[in-house]
């Protein structure tokens, strides 16, 4: 199975700047995904990473709040643009091993993110 | 368009009793996957167990088990002899081709000794 590290674990901004949430898998895989959990919700889904293109959004996120990069298949960062209290969350970072039949997606740990 | 409802907020089981958590899906995609994961109070993600929407036996893995009701879009885990490291929210979750998940709001289970 796949081990994933985000850094940092938790962090505490000041609005109006930004944070970079990095993700690193041990092993090459195909899908990366991002992920929010607001306070006491259910996870939704930011954008899917592409290596070799831009990342794929979901209704109701942009590029230019959540720019992503995926330089390669181990690797992918998450910024947080132009901060505010509502984005108080954890981020968490999900990959798709190149081995497909097990149907596991593996997650994070997160990253706990709390704006000031 | 995909969605997941779980229907219990929360639930409170005595140790040791069989628990199951309720999941029904709505989708258009012929082929797709189910999850289910464990979040502890710590946060972290743990996946329990994975259904396909055309394999032909329900899921089993240790004493997690999927019960699959195709016709009824329902995907229940059931979780067997239950302990008190159980304590946890539970999401179920689904994909259909390479999208990601989308998840339900979750189940807070509470073991009881």
């Amino acid at each position: 199975s796949a081990v994933i590290s985000q850094k940092p674990s938790r962090d505490i901004c000041q609005r109006g700047t930004s944070l970079t949430i990095q993700c690193q898998v041990d092993s090459q895989v195909t899908m990366m995904f991002w992920y929010r959990q607001q306070p006491g919700q259910s996870l939704t889904l930011i954008a899917t990473a592409n290596q070799g293109s831009e990342a794929t959004y979901e209704s109701g996120f942009v590029i230019d709040k959540f720019p992503i990069s995926r330089p390669n298949l181990t690797f992918s960062t998450l910024t947080v643009s132009n901060l505010s209290p509502e984005d108080s969350s954890i981020y968490l970072c999900s990959a798709e091993p190149r081995d497909r039949n097990t149907g596991e997606l593996f997650f994070g740990e997160g990253s706990r993110l709390t704006v000031l | 368009a995909q969605k997941i409802t779980q229907t219990q907020p929360g639930m409170f089981v005595q140790e040791k009793e069989a628990v199951t958590l309720d999941c029904t899906y709505d989708t258009s995609d012929p082929s797709y996957g189910l999850f289910w994961y464990k979040q502890p109070s710590s946060g972290e993600m743990i996946f329990l167990i994975y259904q396909g929407s055309y394999d032909q036996q329900n899921a089993t893995e240790g004493r997690y088990s999927l019960n699959f009701q195709k016709a009824r879009k329902s995907a229940n885990l059931v979780i067997s002899a239950s302990q008190l490291g159980d304590s946890a929210m539970y999401f179920c979750a689904m994909r259909g081709g390479a999208d990601g998940l989308t998840f339900g709001k979750g189940t807070h289970l509470i073991i009881q000794p």
